[in-house]
């Protein structure tokens, strides 16, 4: 059973940087699967950030690219996403899951999902 | 961004009862439809994918249907364990967007 666990600071500054990891356990992060990360602020409903697949290429929401960085590391079976210039409106809970690229493409595995809050 | 209208978005309902969630995408996105759920402090759960299709070791209790622009998530006779949130996902475009989301409530 492939688990995804989230780890990282719960409190960044604001105009700082989010930096989060996702480690991979019970399976290899190097298949034909991508790695996602989504966020849900407070009171809001999801919204998808970006995804990478393990040779490196990646996919951002047009909206956060400007900022948006994900990466990968297979060595360790774990991807990271980092997140530059944050403001209150970054506070959230941060997802990392496994997208099946096959249709019609869907998460079949979640982190638990780690909160992040941006305030001084 | 393709916009994902979900609907109630909380219900109350009972032990076995039977409960409907629909999801309304503001374009054609075919069968790229996926639900889950979610449980405070718990990773979301996939339940249906592709509109229709029960991802392995969810309950029959779950079913999905629709194509298009709209769908439904059904649960028939509702178990304690039901009780959580629900929402839909759109995968035909990126970016991927979700609907807002339904809290189920006893």
């Amino acid at each position: 059973q492939v688990q995804l666990q989230e780890s990282g600071p719960g409190l960044v500054k604001p105009s700082g940087t989010l930096s989060l990891t996702c480690a991979v356990s019970g399976g290899s992060i190097s298949t034909t699967n991508w790695w996602s990360w989504v966020r849900q602020p407070p009171g809001k409903g999801l919204e998808w950030i970006g995804e990478i697949y393990y040779t490196g290429s990646t996919n951002y929401n047009p909206s956060l690219k400007s900022r948006v960085t994900i990466s990968v590391d297979k060595s360790e079976n774990q991807f990271s996403l980092n997140l530059s210039s944050v403001t209150a409106a970054d506070t959230a809970v941060y997802f990392c899951a496994r997208k099946v690229y096959d249709f019609p493409y869907y998460f079949d595995y979640w982190g638990q999902g780690t909160l992040v809050t941006v305030s001084s | 961004d393709m916009q994902m209208t979900q609907s109630p978005s909380s219900l109350s309902a009972s032990v076995g009862d039977r409960v409907t969630i629909t999801c309304r995408a503001s374009q054609n996105i075919r069968s790229y439809l996926n639900w889950y759920q979610r449980k405070p402090g718990k990773a979301p759960k996939l339940l249906i994918y592709g509109a229709s299709s029960l991802q392995s070791g969810v309950p029959s209790r779950f079913s999905g249907s629709g194509s298009g622009t709209d769908f439904t998530l059904t649960i028939t006779s509702l178990q304690p364990e039901d009780f959580a949130s629900y929402f839909c996902q759109q995968s035909y475009s990126t970016p991927n967007t979700f609907g807002q989301g339904t809290r189920l409530e006893i």
